[in-house]
């Protein structure tokens, strides 16, 4: 059974330093992996979505990872801003179906 | 906007009400689902829909009851909840098959149980 960890659950940087968030994965065979983020109270936006032949994305002052070998993901945010304050979710899709799988979230706050 | 539209934004039921929460979709994506978001914990999948069929039913109590009269619209039957479904409930939808295939969410139902 799949599962995705995300550490730390909570962060807090001051404004212009880069954030760092890990997404973790117990089984390497997905076919993908989404970053979303959501505000309190809000539905989910997508960020970034890596395909497992892909290494890495990148949008903008985002920049997402993806190491399969090792079960991991990391969503770079640079030069952090107030309104980057919100929580991160990863989802993974396993290779053989269309669910995604979710970690809990890192909660981020950016303090000016 | 995302193109996933959610009704009502927030829901204050007692334990003997029925409501529906209604999401429709404008991207033309085959497949609709069902979340639930609870405090702290990860979103859990309650339903699948795919080209109108349930394909999956995550062991969901029968007090929720999920409906998809077509491809673009997906309703959530509540009837005799119980306080710990207070939660906020999201609909997303994405196209199912080979390819990237995002999912795209709606802004989600507040419900919260009395």
């Amino acid at each position: 059974k799949q599962e995705v960890t995300q550490i730390p659950a909570a962060l807090s940087v001051p404004e212009g330093e880069n954030l760092v968030l890990n997404c973790s994965f117990t089984d390497s065979a997905i076919y993908n992996l989404q970053w979303f983020r959501q505000d309190p109270g809000k539905g989910l936006t997508s960020l970034l979505l890596i395909q497992s032949s892909q290494r890495e994305q990148t949008s903008g002052r985002l920049n997402a990872s993806l190491d399969k070998s090792s079960g991991r993901s990391t969503l770079y945010i640079a030069a952090s801003q107030p309104g980057d304050s919100a929580t991160y979710l990863c989802a993974v899709r396993p290779v053989n179906w269309g669910k995604l799988q979710f970690g809990a979230g890192t909660q981020v706050v950016v303090t000016p | 906007e995302t193109g996933v539209t959610q009704t009502p934004r927030h829901l204050v039921m007692g334990m003997t009400n029925k409501k529906s929460l209604k999401c429709e979709q404008h991207l033309g994506h085959n497949a609709m689902y069902w979340y639930k978001q609870s405090a702290k914990k990860p979103l859990e999948l309650m339903f699948v829909y795919s080209l109108e069929e349930r394909v999956e039913n995550n062991s969901v109590p029968s007090r929720f009851s999920p409906e998809c009269p077509n491809s673009s619209h997906l309703f959530l039957h509540l009837h005799t909840l119980q306080p710990e479904d207070s939660a906020l409930y999201l609909c997303a939808s994405s196209q199912l098959g080979d390819g990237p295939y995002e999912q795209y969410f709606g802004p989600g139902t507040r419900l919260t149980v009395t």
